[in-house]
């Protein structure tokens, strides 16, 4: 079956450290991939999103992201976390000709001061 | 610009009851509409996806269902709510590429 895995649940980070969250999905083909961010209260917004081209994505925020097409990899970066970037983070795939977004289960962020 | 309307932003409800969760777009004609439910601990599943008026396909069998009356509003409703119903429910629609998510009503079923 076609999913999306997002290997960490839950993730702690001290101000200044790095991030790296997993993403790997199973569809075959053409994909277009995502990375979804929502801070508490709020609206799911866009980080980053590839669809062709440098596999290399450079997203809002400082955020970035590598699309590996022999890993099935879309796996999210930041060199130095904030505070403010506590939240939870979601990756998203549309495959080919589909119409809808197909979600990993997310990962929770936490960034202490 | 491009927006769209979600409500209520919260809902409780009692087992039994009807369900109707409504959402508009503006500013965008004939776009693709989905209704997403978020779960704790479970992410974001699809639950229906629609590309015209009256044309509905649904993702996960339950006991919602969804509607197109016009081609910007998306309704999603219930007969009779479960307490698994329970969750958070995000409208969004899309045109190619571009995916716009609605601020979420919380369902609470009691």
């Amino acid at each position: 079956a076609q999913s999306v895995s997002q290997h960490n649940h839950h993730v702690i980070l001290s101000e200044a450290a790095s991030l790296e969250l997993g993403c790997n999905y199973s569809y075959g083909g053409t994909v277009n991939l995502f990375w979804y961010v929502q801070y508490p209260g709020q609206h799911l917004q866009l980080l980053l999103k590839y669809f062709s081209g440098d596999p290399l994505v450079k997203g809002i925020k400082g955020f970035e992201a590598e699309f590996i097409k022999s890993k099935f990899s879309f796996n999210l970066r930041k060199p130095s976390v904030q505070w403010s970037d506590t939240a939870e983070y979601f990756c998203a795939v549309n495959a080919g000709s589909g119409y809808a977004l197909n979600f990993g289960k997310g990962t929770s962020l936490l960034v202490t001061p | 610009s491009q927006t769209i309307h979600q409500w209520p932003a919260t809902l409780v409800q009692p087992v039994g009851s009807p369900l109707s969760l409504e959402c508009t777009v503006e500013g965008t004609s004939n776009p693709n509409l989905y209704w997403y439910r978020q779960a704790a601990g479970r992410g974001l599943q699809l639950l229906f996806y629609s590309v015209g008026i009256g044309q509905i396909s649904s993702e996960v069998p339950q006991n919602l269902s969804a509607s197109r009356p016009q081609d910007r509003q998306f309704i999603l409703s219930s007969k009779k709510l479960l307490l698994s119903d329970s969750g958070f429910y995000l409208c969004a629609w899309s045109v190619p590429g571009i995916y716009t998510f609605g601020s979420g009503t919380r369902l609470t079923v009691v």
